[in-house]
């Protein structure tokens, strides 16, 4: 069965200074992987995506990940946060024949100091 | 596109009553999945459809829950009777037809459904 582990609860950065959140997954096959963030009271939104092909992938709002087979990571990374970027983030899975089952982690709190 | 659609926003109800949860996918996807979010368990898939037939519904904790989709632009979740432990943020969400396996799922905005 897919996992997804993201072993950082909370982080706390501040403004203007670099971001990496950790996700580890669990998967046999090639998988899908995603990263969704989540603001308070609100949906989650799709940052990024990777299939397949290079496998640092780039995303909205200045985010970027990259997969890692060798040690079933994709990590999320941003270079300079705003406080705009304070929220939730999650890591999900899904096998590659029809991505209908995501298994999501649990979640990375991230807040922002100035 | 308005986007995945959920109605209502806020639910307060007591132990025993009858709760449903209300969807409007975005026109022309025919995947639709319900979650469920709350701090304990994380966020996780109830059940989804596929061209409006349940597909998977593994996810769905007791018979008290119940879900249905009589047509592409309409889908509930029931809880009957409803009880605290239901207290939850609820999801929806939608995806088109993965031709190429690609295709995502956009989330509503969510129903956080409080049972006293």
């Amino acid at each position: 069965a897919q996992s997804v582990t993201q072993p950082d609860i909370h982080i706390t950065v501040s403004e203007g200074a670099s971001l990496e959140l950790r996700c580890n997954y669990s998967y046999g096959a090639t998988p899908y992987l995603f990263w969704y963030v989540q603001s308070p009271g609100q949906g989650l939104q799709l940052l990024l995506k990777y299939f397949s092909g290079d496998t640092l992938v780039q995303g909205i709002k200045g985010f970027e990940a990259e997969f890692k087979r060798s040690q079933s990571s994709f990590n999320l990374r941003k270079p300079s946060v705003h406080w705009s970027d304070a929220a939730e983030y999650f890591c999900a899975v899904a096998s590659w024949r029809g991505n209908e089952k995501l298994t999501f982690g649990t979640g990375t709190r991230l807040t922002i100091i100035p | 596109d308005a986007g995945v659609i959920q109605s209502p926003r806020h639910e307060v109800t007591e132990m025993g009553q009858e709760v449903t949860l209300r969807c409007k996918p975005i026109s022309g996807h025919d995947y639709l999945f319900w979650y469920r979010q709350t701090m304990m368990r994380g966020l996780e898939l109830l059940i989804y459809f596929n061209n409006n037939v349940p597909i998977d519904d593994s996810g769905m904790p007791e018979d008290r829950f119940s879900a249905k989709m009589p047509n592409a632009s309409f889908s509930t979740l029931k809880i009957q009777p409803s009880e605290p432990r239901d207290s939850a943020v609820y999801f929806c969400a939608s995806r088109g037809l993965a031709k190429t396996s690609t295709d995502t799922q956009y989330f509503g905005p969510g129903t956080r459904l409080t049972v006293l």
